[in-house]
């Protein structure tokens, strides 16, 4: 079966500093791996998805994940935090299931100080 | 940029009624899904939908919940007999070949 742990359920950071939100997976295939935001009361917005390329993964916003085999990791950095960073991410995992689904980890809520 | 589309963004409903969330997927996408979100905690797998038919469905969707694909575009998710703790957002999601999107969701409130 596979799971996401996600270390940190509340981050704070100033801002401009760098931002790092921690995911570990287990998957016993190789992996989709994703990085979702959510903002108060809104939807899930896809911020990048590795899927089996480059294993450094550009994303929207200024964020990026590097894929990690060896440490099961896919960690998201953001080289300096703007206040609107301010959300809930969630790291989520495609890999062996036969209907497709994702796993989601328990959420890291970044919280962004002036 | 396509989207999924959710109706209604919010529900109130009277524990024991019956309650239909509709979703549009993209329309080229094959696999589709629901899943839920109960306020503060993480978001759930609740079922998979491909070809007409369910792939893959957790034990959250019990005999409770039924999905549809009615027609060519719309994607049902059906709760009999509501209770409180079916309150959460319910996101629906399609894939295709470029990956998931979601929908904005719909928030259920069951009083």
């Amino acid at each position: 079966a596979q799971s996401v742990t996600q270390l940190g359920s509340h981050v704070s950071v100033s801002e401009g500093a760098l931002v790092l939100l921690r995911c570990n997976y287990s998957s016993s295939v190789p992996p989709y791996l994703f990085w979702y935001v959510q903002y108060p009361n809104q939807g899930l917005q896809l911020l990048l998805k590795y899927t089996s390329a480059a294993t450094l993964v550009k994303g929207i916003n200024g964020f990026e994940a590097e894929f990690k085999k060896s440490e099961t990791s896919f960690h998201l950095t953001k080289p300096s935090a703007h206040m609107s960073d301010a959300a809930e991410y969630f790291c989520a995992v495609r890999g062996d299931n036969a209907g497709n689904m994702l796993t989601f980890g328990g959420g890291t809520r970044l919280m962004v100080k002036p | 940029e396509p989207e999924v589309t959710q109706t209604p963004s919010h529900q109130v409903t009277q524990m024991g009624q019956e309650v239909i969330l509709r979703c549009v997927p993209i329309s080229n996408h094959l696999y589709f899904y629901w899943y839920r979100q109960i306020l503060g905690q993480k978001v759930e797998f609740l079922v998979s939908f491909y070809n007409n038919e369910i792939s893959e469905k957790s034990e959250i969707f019990d005999d409770q919940f039924s999905v549809e694909r009615p027609d060519g575009s719309n994607f049902t998710l059906k709760i009999r007999s509501t209770k409180l703790e079916d309150s959460a957002m319910y996101f629906c999601a399609s894939s295709g070949e470029f990956g998931y999107t979601f929908g904005s969701g719909t928030r259920l409130t069951v009083v």
